[in-house]
């Protein structure tokens, strides 16, 4: 099975500040077919999981600007550009690649 | 607009069955693969199995392989999930997803709200 890790396991932030989070794969997360199945979900308390980002970089349906995704191969990040009250969650990432799916075991972002 | 709607989550005993249901609708179910995902209390997300559109094909995590049963009714719209022989550890938040994917190697884009199984004696 595909491991994933997400470092940090919490981050407490600053509204109007930029957050970070890493998640890597114990193997490339690239298909043949030239895509990376690597892909952002933030569960906000209470509610089921969200997609934010599919393929690494792309932003699902209503998602705003702020945030983005990048990396490739095994290391890939999501970034908020600017940190807002409504953006408290836990952040998961999942690769797509093969079966089982799996999770990163998540990154609580707190409010300052 | 897809909408997920998980239901049949209840306090079982230890070795019990229980029948998780999810009713479809927004989308033509029977195209598209179909995706059951747990969360343990306090803990991350675990991926436990997938249909094709079809149901001809089905996979699972080793964790319930032999004791769940995925299945589908393309008339009704509804992805089932039967339980068997259940444990402590099976104690969780069910949801029901899909990516509206044909492929059953798909991540899910949409998810119901969950049902809780709850396994205690």
């Amino acid at each position: 099975d595909v491991v994933m890790t997400q470092t940090p396991l919490s981050l407490s932030v600053t509204p109007g500040q930029p957050a970070s989070i890493s998640c890597k794969s114990n193997q490339s997360l690239l298909h043949s077919d030239g895509k990376t199945y690597l892909y952002w979900y933030v569960q906000k308390s209470g509610q089921s999981p969200q997609l934010l980002i599919y393929e690494v970089s792309s932003r699902f349906s209503g998602v705003p600007d702020r945030f983005s995704g990048s990396g490739s191969g095994t290391d890939f990040t999501l970034k908020v550009s600017r940190v807002e009250a409504d953006d408290v969650g836990v952040y998961h990432c999942m690769q797509g690649l093969n079966l089982p799916l799996t999770f990163g075991g998540g990154t609580k972002v707190e409010i300052k | 607009e897809v909408q997920l709607l998980e239901s049949g989550g209840d306090l079982v005993q230890p070795g019990g069955s229980l029948r998780l249901s999810c009713a479809a609708s927004g989308f033509t179910f029977s195209s598209y693969a179909m995706i059951w995902v747990r969360q343990a209390p306090g803990k991350g997300l675990e991926w436990i199995s997938v249909i094709s559109g079809s149901g001809g094909s089905t996979y699972y995590a080793d964790s319930v392989k032999g004791r769940f049963s995925i299945s589908r009714d393309n008339f009704k719209n509804t992805l089932y999930l039967q339980m068997n022989s259940l444990r402590a550890e099976d104690t969780a938040v069910y949801y029901c997803a899909t990516a509206l994917a044909v492929v059953v190697v798909a991540a899910p884009h949409y998810w119901g709200q969950g049902t809780l199984v709850t396994v205690s004696p």
